[in-house]
């Protein structure tokens, strides 16, 4: 079955410094997606992605935060400076596009998550 | 999105049927109700949706109430492998919609 994967499990990395979250999404999906969790907390939306532009995002997506899809397969989360308070999973999501006929029809939001990538911030 | 409201709690004994119940009294006329359901720290899971009727796959069962306000997803014969936080979202099934995770029920199902 397929699934979406990322890399690193988990990356450990000192405030101030840049990291790169990558991703791959199942591979007909069109619609990504990356969540963050912070230990204990709930899941929280940072940015939606479509048609190599940003669909969404939320008040935590700022300045420092960007996505990219340097080719057909990945989907990265770059965080440029990094604070303390970036520790958290962050999740990558991807759903494909539902059509008919040529006619879209919408994602459904049926989204499937991968296994996440740990960052920690000393 | 409309807001929903689940108990933070519930226990289930393995191989009973586990009833999550949610409330979504704001809901409007095309919003869905989805079910995830997060396997401690692991990515969410998608597990059903629907939008007036019930629904039923392979994994669960979907009962939405006539006037939509509420609904209980249905694990029909719950593992031990069913311990998880469950949660109900409404949304609007557009196109890259964001999916606004509550603090949804952590099932415990025991043996």
């Amino acid at each position: 079955e397929p699934e979406v994967t990322q890399t690193p499990s988990h990356q450990v990395t000192q405030m101030g410094q840049e990291v790169i979250l990558r991703c791959v999404p199942i591979s007909n999906h069109l619609y990504f997606y990356w969540y963050r969790q912070i230990l204990g907390q709930k899941v929280e939306f940072l940015v939606s992605f479509y048609n190599n532009e940003i669909s969404e995002k939320s008040e935590i997506f700022d300045d420092q935060f960007s996505v990219e899809r340097p080719d057909g397969s990945n989907f990265t989360l770059k965080i440029r400076s990094t604070k303390l308070e970036d520790s958290a999973m962050y999740f990558c999501a991807s759903s494909e596009l539902i059509a008919s006929g040529g006619v879209k029809l919408g994602s459904y939001n049926e989204q499937f998550f991968g296994p996440g990538t740990r960052l920690t911030v000393l | 999105d409309a807001k929903t409201t689940q108990p933070p709690s519930m226990d289930c004994a393995e191989g009973r049927a586990a009833n999550l119940p949610c409330n979504h009294s704001t809901i409007s006329g095309n919003e869905y109700v989805y079910w995830y359901r997060q396997i401690h720290s692991q990515g969410p899971q998608y597990i059903i949706h629907g939008l007036k009727n019930n629904e039923t796959n392979e994994m669960a069962s979907l009962i939405i109430t006539e006037d939509r306000k509420s609904s209980t997803l249905i694990l029909p014969h719950a593992t031990l492998r069913d311990t998880a936080v469950y949660y109900c979202i409404a949304s609007f099934s557009g196109s890259a919609r964001q999916l606004t995770f509550g603090s949804g029920t952590q099932l415990t199902v025991l043996p």
